[in-house]
C-alpha cells in the first residue's frame, strides 16, 4: 500500500458526459501527477500539480483539466467524454518535484459507452 | 519525440532462473530511471529506482544503468511464479518536471 487513494474505483459514463476523478496523496507528498493507461500500454502523462499549480502537461486536449487543493489532494476532470477515454486513470504522488520516485494509487477504471 | 522502448514479450523463464528485462531511452540528458511492476488489473508498483551509472541491488532485484548506451535493465534472480507480471520501465527526461515517460512494458512469465 502506497497511501495514495483514488475514488471511485470504477465508473461507467456515456459519450458526451463529464466525469471527476479524485486522488488523495501520500502524507508528506506535495506533488501529484495524473496518468492515463490504455489496455496493453504503459501509462501516459496527463499533467502534474505542485503546490496547487499545474507544472507540466502531456499531449492531452483542454477538456482534460485538473485541480490541486491546499491539502495536496487532487481532481481530474474530463469533459465531453469520448469512447477513447475509456482507460485506467492513475494518480501518483511524490515528495518533491522533479526526478523523484512516484507512488501510484489503485486507479479508477473509466468505461465510456 | 522522447521515447522509452521495451520488448513487449512475453518473456518466459523457469522458476529459479534469472530474468533479464531491458529498456532503451532516447534522451541522453535523462537523469532518473524507474522500474515498476504491474499485476493484471492492478496499478504499477515501484520496485527500483536508479540515478547513476552502474548497478543497484535490492534483494533479488538488480537495476543496471548505462547512460552512454542509453540503456537500463532489471535482473530478477531466483525468479518465482509470483514475479509473473508486466514490468514497466519509466524515465524522467531532463527538465524540471516530474513527468515520467513509460515504455509499453514487458510481460514476464515464470513457470513452475
Amino acid at each position: 500500500e502506497t497511501g495514495v487513494t483514488q475514488s471511485p474505483t470504477h465508473l461507467i459514463k456515456t459519450r458526451g458526459q463529464q466525469v471527476t476523478l479524485r486522488c488523495s496523496s501520500q502524507s508528506g507528498h506535495n506533488t501529484v501527477s495524473w496518468y492515463q493507461q490504455a489496455l496493453g500500454q504503459g501509462p501516459q502523462f496527463i499533467f502534474q500539480y505542485y503546490r496547487e499549480e499545474e507544472n507540466g502537461r502531456g499531449n492531452f486536449p483542454p477538456r482534460f483539466s485538473g485541480l490541486q487543493f491546499p491539502n495536496y489532494s487532487s481532481e481530474l476532470n474530463v469533459n465531453a467524454l469520448e469512447l477513447d477515454d475509456s482507460a485506467l486513470y492513475l494518480c501518483a504522488s511524490s515528495p518533491r518535484l522533479a526526478g523523484n520516485e512516484q507512488f501510484f494509487g489503485p486507479g479508477t477504471r473509466l468505461t465510456v459507452l | 519525440q522522447k521515447e522509452v522502448e521495451q520488448n513487449s514479450g512475453p518473456l518466459s523463464v523457469p522458476e529459479g532462473a534469472i530474468a533479464s528485462l531491458n529498456c532503451t531511452y532516447s534522451d541522453r540528458g535523462s537523469q532518473s530511471f524507474f522500474w515498476y511492476r504491474q499485476y493484471s488489473g492492478k496499478s504499477p508498483e515501484l520496485i527500483m529506482s536508479i540515478y547513476s551509472n552502474g548497478d543497484k541491488e535490492d534483494g533479488r532485484f538488480t537495476a543496471q544503468l548505462n547512460k552512454a548506451s542509453q540503456y537500463v535493465s532489471l535482473l530478477i534472480r531466483d525468479s518465482q511464479p509470483s514475479d509473473s507480471a508486466t514490468y514497466l520501465c519509466a524515465v524522467n527526461f531532463s527538465g524540471n518536471t516530474g513527468k515520467l515517460i513509460f515504455g509499453q512494458g514487458t510481460t514476464l512469465q515464470v513457470k513452475p
